[in-house]
């Protein structure tokens, strides 16, 4: 089955530390995208990349950073950097931009 | 900037009709509206694009004023099943970058 996965599910990390989300795809799709959702709120997007090595900073990049070496994958790291990383993170991709975004299940990372 | 929807919440009995509609202040390329229910990923609804091109589910309607920098999404003859948070998503320059509105909640009753 196609489709885009996200790991782990929940994720907890001590303040000072760095912590990297797994985003994997197999639909063989060019785009892909991080969101960050807070409760009650929308989506914004941390950072994009439309085509393997090349990546563009979103709304709120500030304290991440994302690597794009491999069509299917797209991690995405929180750093130290980030004063406020407590959030629902999701993934997405899509074949161009003109098509939808699928989604992965998405990593609820808690800061304690 | 992200897109104004309106209305924030709205109750409807099933079998009722809602309009949810999403405001840009900047011209638009295209418009995506997701469905989320609570702790789950958003799930597609449909594309529209700049020109009229629309892409999505048979059941879903929407409307794209690309004049008005507007779009409405269509809640007909509502099921339980339609309850959840409605977002539109904004692509103001054609690279695909999303900016998402804040919400509509929809709860819809037996």
């Amino acid at each position: 089955d196609g489709g885009i996965t996200q790991s782990p599910k929940y994720l907890f990390r001590k303040e000072g530390q760095n912590v990297t989300l797994s985003c994997e795809q197999n639909l063989n799709h060019d785009a892909m995208y991080w969101y960050r959702q807070d409760p009650g709120q929308g989506l914004r997007l941390i950072y994009y990349s439309q085509i393997v090595n090349d990546f563009q900073k979103g709304d709120i990049a500030e304290g991440y950073s994302v690597s794009r070496e491999k069509k299917e994958s797209f991690p995405l790291t929180v750093t130290s950097a980030q004063k406020n990383p407590t959030a629902f993170y999701l993934c997405a991709s899509s074949m161009t931009r003109d098509n939808e975004q699928f989604f992965g299940p998405g990593t609820r990372l808690t800061v304690l | 900037q992200q897109p104004v929807q309106s209305p924030q919440a709205v109750i409807l009995r099933e079998g009722e009709d809602a309009v949810i509609n999403c405001s840009s202040s900047k011209a638009l390329y295209s418009v995506h509206w997701y469905r989320q229910k609570h702790g789950e990923a958003p799930v597609f609804l449909m594309i529209l694009l700049k020109g009229g091109e629309q892409k999505g589910h048979e059941k879903i309607s929407a409307s794209f004023n690309e004049k008005k920098q507007q779009s409405s999404l269509y809640l007909t003859a509502s099921q339980l099943s339609y309850s959840g948070t409605y977002f539109c998503g904004t692509d103001t320059d054609s690279w695909g970058k999303l900016q998402f509105g804040a919400g509509t909640q929809v709860v819809v009753t037996p």
